[in-house]
């Protein structure tokens, strides 16, 4: 079946640095990746939508010069969270679709701590 | 705007019995797929279920079932025979054409042996 692969599963980092999260489609083509931030025991919240050589949309409230999304590549998308701080600790979620078949296929999963 | 409710915040079931976990939902349109996901402890998010608007019937996964009423835009789960690995979060899910999914806001579930 359909495998995203997100790295890392877990990354601390010191308040001010920067941090890339990688999501990559091992198996099919992601023409739509869209990442989530679910905080504890909270659902997940959309956070951007990107299609493969467009710009992300990004979802109300979300600072796009903070929460960058780059997806060159069908088979790979990035998002970097920019000059980190506490409060942008959380669990961040990649989840990628094929144009070909209507499914959602999520990756493992990032566990942001920013010290 | 569509918009998906999940009212039970937690609910328990003993170990072989059935418990059913609800899901509302609000949308104008007529043709979308809703879906029923699993997180367990590891937040790894696993498809449990998908059903398709259009079919009437309702879906099947083995132990998992959905009662999908269209007209009351209601998307039960019932999950049979429960097994100590059930225990997780259950998210409702809804998505239509190519766009994002829109989640409820979950059932944690716990299973008692």
């Amino acid at each position: 079946g359909a495998v995203v692969s997100q790295h890392p599963s877990r990354v601390i980092c010191k308040s001010g640095t920067s941090v890339k999260i990688e999501c990559r489609s091992l198996d099919f083509q992601a023409t739509t990746m869209f990442w989530y931030r679910q905080f504890p025991k909270q659902s997940l919240m959309l956070m951007a939508t990107s299609n493969e050589g467009s710009k992300a949309t990004y979802e109300q409230g979300v600072e796009k010069d903070k929460f960058l999304i780059n997806h060159a590549s069908l088979t790979l998308s990035t998002l970097t969270v920019t000059s980190a701080h506490p409060e942008d600790s959380s669990f961040y979620i990649c989840s990628a679709r094929s144009g070909q078949t209507y499914g959602y296929t999520f990756g493992s999963g990032t566990r942001l701590t920013v010290v | 705007a569509q918009t998906v409710t999940q009212s039970q915040p937690e609910m328990s079931v003993q170990e072989a019995e059935t418990v059913t976990l609800s899901c509302t939902y609000d949308t104008s349109e007529s043709d979308y797929y809703l879906f029923w996901y699993k997180q367990p402890p590891s937040r790894q998010m696993i498809l449990v279920i998908r059903q398709e608007a259009y079919k009437q019937q309702n879906a099947t996964e083995n132990r998992f079932s959905v009662n999908f009423q269209k007209a009351a835009k209601s998307f039960s789960l019932k999950i049979s025979d429960s097994q100590l690995g059930d225990a997780a979060m259950y998210f409702c899910a809804y998505g239509y054409n190519t766009d994002k999914l829109i989640f409820g806001t979950g059932t944690r579930l716990q299973v008692f042996p």
